[in-house]
């Protein structure tokens, strides 16, 4: 299977408060886990990602925690602002040979003032 | 360094009608990707280049839609006829190599079909 099962749809969070966007995946070829930031208008952006060597990666406000026995990984939004109001999807790129950069549906995410 | 080009930003035309987008890649990147993007929707592969090689074009829908990368460097995306349910978002993307990571996406193509 090359889908990428993306958790909620939409989310709403207080300023301050914790963002937290689930991914599930079934190929066991996929060995890039990244998620993309998008505003309207614009292209999806890099924001972080992670390799399955590891558990947990984080940059800043961004932390990717990475459950590879559950092929599950998720994106943590710690003190979440306003300007962090995004659409984000998860994506999973394959190993050499079997390249198939695919995209999660999307989470629309409103962080309240 | 410039991002990714993309044009034209907007386009409405009549269905049946042909179509057709430009893409410039970051200098340097030998990969190309064309994605289509409903709205409300994560992006989804149409066209993977490998310098000016189609490596995956699995899901383009031949029978409308050709792509073409000259020199391995700018690519045009073109649908002839369209259709209605050809309305989206179509974004262009480059990185350095299928093995590394990071997309670079351009600002996208938003066709509207009357």
């Amino acid at each position: 299977q090359q889908q990428v099962k993306q958790s909620p749809q939409s989310l709403i969070v207080q300023k301050g408060g914790i963002s937290i966007i689930n991914c599930a995946y079934e190929n066991t070829a996929f060995d890039y886990f990244p998620w993309y930031q998008q505003f309207p208008g614009k292209g999806p952006a890099l924001l972080i990602a992670i390799r399955p060597d590891v558990s947990e990666k984080k940059e800043g406000r961004f932390t990717i925690s990475f459950n590879k026995s559950a092929k599950q990984f998720s994106l943590h939004i710690m003190d979440s602002q306003p300007g962090d109001s995004a659409t984000y999807f998860c994506a999973a790129n394959g190993k050499r040979g079997t390249y198939k950069y695919i995209f999660g549906t999307g989470t629309r995410l409103k962080v309240l003032a | 360094e410039a991002g990714v080009v993309q044009s034209p930003r907007y386009k409405i035309i009549e269905k049946k009608q042909p179509v057709a987008f430009w893409c410039n890649p970051i200098s340097g990147h030998n990969t190309l990707y064309w994605y289509l993007q409903n709205l409300g929707q994560g992006p989804e592969l149409l066209i993977r280049y490998e310098n000016e090689e189609a490596v995956d074009d699995s899901q383009l829908p031949k029978d409308r839609f050709s792509a073409e990368r000259l020199k391995g460097v700018d690519s045009t995306l073109k649908i002839q006829p369209a259709e209605l349910g050809d309305s989206a978002v179509y974004l262009c993307a480059s990185s350095y190599a299928s093995a590394t990571g990071e997309l670079f996406f351009g600002e996208g193509s938003r066709l509207t079909v009357l």
